[in-house]
C-alpha cells in the first residue's frame, strides 16, 4: 500500500514571497504519478501540478514548480510570487499506474497555506 | 468549472438513516470515483465504477454502496448512518485509459449525521 506524508500542517507566507510545501511518499511501485491539489474554502479540489515518475525533469506550471526526488521519495511544491488567492489547503497525492481504469488517488493529510498581505 | 456536479450540497441526517448522494460526471467520462473527506483530513478512496461496474474499493464497509448509470452519472448510498460518517463526499470523474490529469472533482456533498 502507498502512503503519503505531509509533515507541515500549516504554513504562512507573505504576499509576493516564495514558499515550499513538503511531501514524502512510500511505495514499491516504479511507475506512478504525483500531484499537488489545491482545495480553497469552496472545497473544490483543483489540480495544481502533476509529475510522471519516469520523467526526471521537474514539472512547472507558471508560479508553481516541484522538486521531485525519486530515490528519496520526495515531492515538494514551490510557489513563487505568492498571491492572496493561493490561500488554501494543499494536498499531495499519489496515483499508481495500472492497466484498465484504476484511478485510486492516495492523499496526504494536507498543508493549510495562508498568504498574508 | 470541472463539469462534475454533485447534489445535494449539504444535508443533515439522523443516525441509523440512509442517504443517497448523486454525481453527474463530465461528459464522456466513463469512470467515477467517490472519496470521503473528514474534517481536517485528506480524502479517502471509497470505491470506483467503470462502465457501470465496481472495479476498485477502499477500506469501507458494505453499507457504503454505489451505482453508475448508462449515462455515467453515479450514486453513493450509505445505509445505517453513523456519527463518523459525517464528512465531505467528493465525486471524481475521469476517462478510462488515460492518465491522472483527466481526473475532475465536483464540489462535494457535506453530510452531517446527528
Amino acid at each position: 500500500a502507498q502512503t503519503v506524508t505531509q509533515s507541515q500542517p500549516e504554513m504562512s507566507v507573505q504576499e509576493a514571497e516564495t514558499v515550499t510545501l513538503s511531501c514524502t511518499y512510500d511505495t514499491s511501485e516504479n511507475n506512478y504519478y504525483l500531484f499537488w491539489y489545491k482545495q480553497p474554502p469552496s472545497r473544490q479540489m483543483i489540480l495544481v501540478i502533476r509529475q510522471e515518475a519516469y520523467k526526471q525533469q521537474n514539472a512547472t506550471e507558471n508560479r508553481f514548480s516541484v522538486n521531485f526526488q525519486k530515490a528519496a521519495k520526495s515531492f515538494s511544491l514551490k510557489i513563487s510570487d505568492s498571491q492572496l488567492g493561493d490561500t488554501a489547503m494543499y494536498f499531495c497525492a499519489f496515483l499508481r499506474v495500472s492497466g484498465g481504469s484504476n484511478y485510486k488517488l492516495t492523499f496526504g493529510k494536507g498543508t493549510l497555506l495562508t498568504v498574508n498581505p | 468549472e470541472t463539469g462534475v456536479t454533485q447534489s445535494p450540497t449539504h444535508l443533515i441526517k439522523t443516525r441509523g438513516q440512509q442517504v443517497t448522494l448523486r454525481c453527474s460526471s463530465q461528459s464522456g467520462h466513463n469512470t467515477v470515483s467517490w472519496y470521503q473527506q473528514a474534517l481536517g483530513q485528506g480524502p479517502q478512496f471509497i470505491f470506483q465504477y467503470y462502465r457501470e461496474e465496481e472495479n476498485g474499493r477502499g477500506n469501507f464497509p458494505p453499507r457504503f454502496s454505489g451505482l453508475q448509470f448508462p449515462n455515467y452519472s453515479s450514486e453513493l448510498n450509505v445505509n445505517a448512518l453513523e456519527l463518523d460518517d459525517s464528512a465531505l463526499y467528493l465525486c471524481a470523474s475521469s476517462l478510462g485509459g488515460l492518465t491522472g490529469n483527466t481526473i475532475y472533482f465536483g464540489e462535494g456533498s457535506w453530510l452531517t449525521v446527528v
